[in-house]
């Protein structure tokens, strides 16, 4: 079974801070992918990264992909109260023909004031 | 925006009973899933479908059955509501990327509490 390991669960922060958070396998995924939830809403698609070693940029957030496609990671620059919320990795196959995802149990952030 | 609604938001109902939770998409996608969401457990794989009438079991099948007679439309019944049926219900559709691979967009969730 292939399953995806978040650390921390938990994190809670002051405004300002920085963090990184992580989404590690023993399996190679064809992608990655990072959503955030808010609390009563449904995920949302933040990034998709498909290259080993890939680096992607969303404003303050930094998105990498291992070079061996096992893990990733996400890194928050100063964050603020708006970066709270939950932030799952998700795990694909290439050339999987339902489009399953594997999806870690999330870190869930708190960012105060 | 992927076009997903769910209905109803939220339901309470007693132990024992039918329980229908609708998944309504606009953009003709081909993939639709239900997953449940608990605490310390994540989101978790019920049911998927990939096509009209085409379906799959997920890792927490048991209890459930789905139904696609439409492609819009992704039906989850729970034949009959225990108490450990009680979570927060998402359903999704899948896109591929440009590269082969897959992104998974949510729908808002319904709250079901079994009493």
């Amino acid at each position: 079974t292939q399953l995806l390991e978040q650390s921390p669960q938990f994190l809670s922060i002051q405004e300002g801070e920085n963090l990184t958070v992580y989404c590690n396998s023993s399996s190679v995924f064809s992608s990655l992918q990072w959503y955030r939830q808010e609390p009563g809403e449904g995920p949302v698609l933040l990034v998709t990264v498909v290259t080993g070693g890939e680096v992607k940029k969303l404003k303050r957030l930094t998105f990498q992909f291992g070079d061996a496609r096992k893990d990733s990671s996400l890194h928050i620059t100063a964050a603020q109260p708006g970066d709270t919320g939950l932030y799952l990795c998700a795990g694909g196959y290439y050339g999987g023909s339902q489009g399953n995802l594997i999806f870690g149990k999330g870190t869930k952030l708190s960012v105060k004031p | 925006d992927a076009g997903i609604t769910q209905s109803p938001r939220h339901k309470v109902t007693e132990t024992g009973t039918p329980v229908t939770l609708r998944c309504h998409q606009t953009e003709n996608h081909r993939y639709m899933y239900w997953y449940r969401q608990d605490p310390g457990h994540g989101l978790r794989l019920i049911h998927y479908s990939y096509g009209v009438k085409d379906t799959d079991k997920g890792e927490v099948s048991d209890g459930y059955s789905v139904s696609r007679s439409k492609t819009e439309d992704f039906l989850l019944t729970l034949e009959s509501a225990t108490s450990s049926q009680t979570s927060v219900y998402f359903c999704a559709i899948s896109t591929r990327t440009g590269t082969g691979g897959f992104e998974q967009y949510f729908g808002p969730g319904t709250r079901l509490t079994v009493t």
